[in-house]
């Protein structure tokens, strides 16, 4: 099956920096990718919609200048948290549709990106 | 927001029995599907079942789905150690490319 991966896997940053995650599909091209975030033992929720060569979309409530989306590629999207703060602490996942499999309508999860914030 | 709404919360079984989750969501759907995440890590979907269908199986799952009392239904039969993580149900509202709605999710213990 489709594989999405995701770098780093865990990051601890100091308040105040900038921390870069990076979701990769590697099998397959994603014109779209999906950012969620997770809180402990809470749902996904999400956070924007990744387009390849185009603006991301947001998610009402989410700020586009402290979480910045960058899909230069049909294989990566980056999600940059700037100026991280403690409450910016989460579990961060993308996710990707395969193109060659859209009538499955399954999307495929990066095993996530645990952020800590101190 | 959130769309779906699962219950119950929590559920804790022996290992054998079956298990039984339940998910309520509340727009029109085009598809609805049930994917699992073991502790800290991604989701693997398990099984979608579209609006025009009322039940599926796939191996130990079986999948329901009442598009008039906006509801579906996860069977896990015969349930395993394993099969302890959480489980969630996501609602597509178009299909076409579009974005997910997550539900609360059932926190499954199979003990063995």
């Amino acid at each position: 099956g489709a594989v999405v991966s995701q770098h780093p896997s865990w990051v601890i940053c100091k308040s105040g920096t900038s921390v870069k995650i990076e979701c990769r599909s590697l099998d397959f091209q994603a014109t779209t990718m999906f950012w969620y975030r997770q809180f402990p033992k809470q749902s996904l929720m999400l956070m924007a919609t990744s387009n390849e060569g185009s603006k991301a979309t947001y998610e009402q409530g989410v700020e586009k200048d402290k979480f910045l989306i960058n899909h230069a590629s049909l294989t990566l999207s980056t999600l940059t948290v700037t100026s991280a703060h403690p409450e910016d602490s989460s579990f961060y996942i993308c996710s990707a549709r395969d193109p060659r499999r859209l009538a499955t309508y399954e999307q495929y999860f990066g095993p996530g990106t645990r952020l800590t914030v101190t | 927001s959130q769309q779906g709404e699962e219950d119950p919360q929590a559920l804790s079984i022996q290992e054998g029995e079956n298990a039984t989750m339940n998910c309520s969501y509340k727009t029109s759907i085009n598809n609805l599907q049930w994917y699992r995440q073991n502790s800290g890590r991604g989701l693997v979907h398990l099984i979608l079942i579209r609006s025009n269908e009322r039940e599926k199986h796939s191996g130990r799952l079986r999948v329901t789905l009442d598009t008039s009392k906006k509801s579906s239904s996860l069977l896990i039969t015969a349930s395993r150690a394993a099969d302890t993580a959480s489980y969630f149900c996501a609602t597509d509202a178009t299909g076409a490319n579009s974005k997910l709605t997550f539900g609360k999710g059932i926190t499954l213990s199979v003990r063995p």
